[in-house]
């Protein structure tokens, strides 16, 4: 049973425009959070993380956002760049656990 | 900059074959891992290894074994191949964690695309 939740397999949007991707968790020990980007061919890449004590990260046009109580988190991408358009796979660990639980991912189409 | 490789971005191999993939990291790192990618899946965890011939079971260890002779290297083994297995095949890395400190970002190989005829 996946423990994390990506239920848009995929999202399209204008270039310039805001993407927003979602994940959901059903694990309350998971206390880490980490966003995957995958281009096809090429192994995931880290793009941003989340610690359980924190609710919102920033990294330039990226911004993880934490809701623990919902166990839901959401990747802000602003503005969307066609360079943007890959697989994205959500991630969590619990404490002291180095193994990660990734979600099925979401597909993001950026249009020119 | 962390490097993951594996040995072969590509394989055809016939059912009943024994498969080797290999990957190998540059960073010292304790941790390895082997995944599998399927669509609507995600990364599954096949299995890893924490040190230098230790060995954990990951989420489906069923039909593939693992060797880690060396820190740097970290191989899957298909004892026997079924088209079931044909999937892409992710190699990954990773400090272990330190006390105080969460950071435990994996860095990843290219994947191996092994197709099982």
């Amino acid at each position: 049973d996946q423990q994390v939740k990506q239920n848009s397999p995929s999202l399209s949007v204008q270039e310039g425009r805001i993407s927003i991707l979602n994940c959901d968790y059903t694990n309350s020990m998971f206390d880490y959070f980490l966003w995957y980007k995958k281009y096809p061919a090429e192994g995931p890449t880290f793009l941003i993380s989340i610690s359980s004590i924190k609710d919102k990260n920033e990294d330039g046009r990226f911004t993880v956002f934490l809701n623990k109580s919902a166990k839901h988190l959401s990747l802000h991408i602003v503005p969307s760049q066609p360079g943007d358009s890959a697989v994205y796979f959500c991630a969590a660990s619990g404490a002291n656990d180095y193994k990660l639980s990734f979600g099925a991912g979401t597909t993001v189409t950026v249009r020119a | 900059d962390v490097k993951v490789t594996q040995s072969s971005r590509y394989l055809v191999k016939r059912t009943g074959e024994k498969v080797f993939l290999e990957c190998v990291q540059d960073m010292d790192h304790e941790n390895m891992f082997w995944y599998r990618q399927d669509p609507g899946l995600g990364l599954r965890l096949i299995y890893f290894s924490y040190d230098v011939k230790m060995k954990e079971k990951g989420d489906i260890p069923e039909g593939y074994s693992v060797s880690r002779e060396k820190k740097e290297r970290f191989s899957l083994i298909l004892e026997s191949a079924s088209t079931n297995q044909t999937s892409m095949y992710l190699c990954a890395s990773s400090f272990p964690l330190l006390a105080g400190v969460k950071d435990n970002e994996q860095f990843f190989g290219p994947g191996t695309r092994l197709t099982v005829l």
